[in-house]
């Protein structure tokens, strides 16, 4: 069973462009998540998804950011107009139920130049 | 709203030795997990220890074991015979059941000395 996959793994834009990052949970977990870790920082609630639908995106900046779980295909975290301070390491990671330990990705490391 | 509080930035440990790393949260929850986990340089978090807060009992893991503390709401990690590939940024978090995300401390940074 592989693991929560993210993918790219390090992706550079620059100001202004849109980023998409993709997680592919683990087989059998409806349940992601994305968190945000800025450099020398712990990792912050970004939205909790279940298949179609958001379930908690208060951690979400209001504008720019959204998030997507399809009923078909990975969850999409999407930043339009990227600026130089959502620069940080993106999380993905999934369970298969609420009171699971969550099974985290490799993160997606976003540089804007 | 739940805060998880650590308040030791570093940490160093003599390879072989004992390392206790502090944790503190704040929730208003009955029904809440406690977690560590270890970040290394290769950025993955990977999971070191759980602890379902209604157990009594501290967990244990290998050389990994916590001290938790419910009233003081204190949930310490204990690394024993310290290794070298311990070293790594070690985050406490917290889950409330009734709630829906995982809430990280700052972290500590371990250095394990040959």
């Amino acid at each position: 069973n592989a693991g929560v996959m993210q993918n790219p793994r390090h992706l550079v834009r620059r100001r202004g462009q849109e980023a998409r990052l993709r997680c592919s949970p683990m087989k059998g977990h409806s349940h992601v998540y994305w968190y945000r870790q800025l450099p020398e920082e712990g990792l912050k609630f970004m939205v909790y998804l279940q298949k179609e639908n958001i379930i908690d995106e208060s951690g979400m900046p209001k504008e720019r950011f959204s998030a997507e779980f399809p009923k078909e295909g990975p969850s999409i975290l999407r930043i339009q107009q990227v600026v130089r301070g959502d620069s940080a390491a993106y999380f993905c990671a999934s369970s298969p139920r609420l009171d699971s330990p969550l099974h985290f990705g490799n993160g997606t490391r976003l540089t804007v130049t | 709203a739940q805060t998880v509080t650590q308040s030791q930035p570093e940490m160093s440990v003599q390879e072989a030795e004992t390392v206790t790393l502090s944790c503190t949260y704040d929730t208003s929850e009955s029904d809440y997990y406690l977690f560590w986990y270890k970040q290394p340089p290769s950025r993955q978090m990977i999971l070191v220890i759980r602890q379902e807060a209604y157990k009594q009992q501290n967990a244990t893991e290998n050389r990994f074991s916590v001290n938790f503390q419910k009233a003081a709401k204190s949930f310490s990690l204990k690394i024993s015979d310290s290794q070298l590939g311990d070293a790594a940024m070690y985050f406490c978090a917290s889950y409330e059941t009734s709630g829906s995300r995982l809430t990280f401390g700052e972290g500590t940074q371990l250095t394990v000395n040959p």
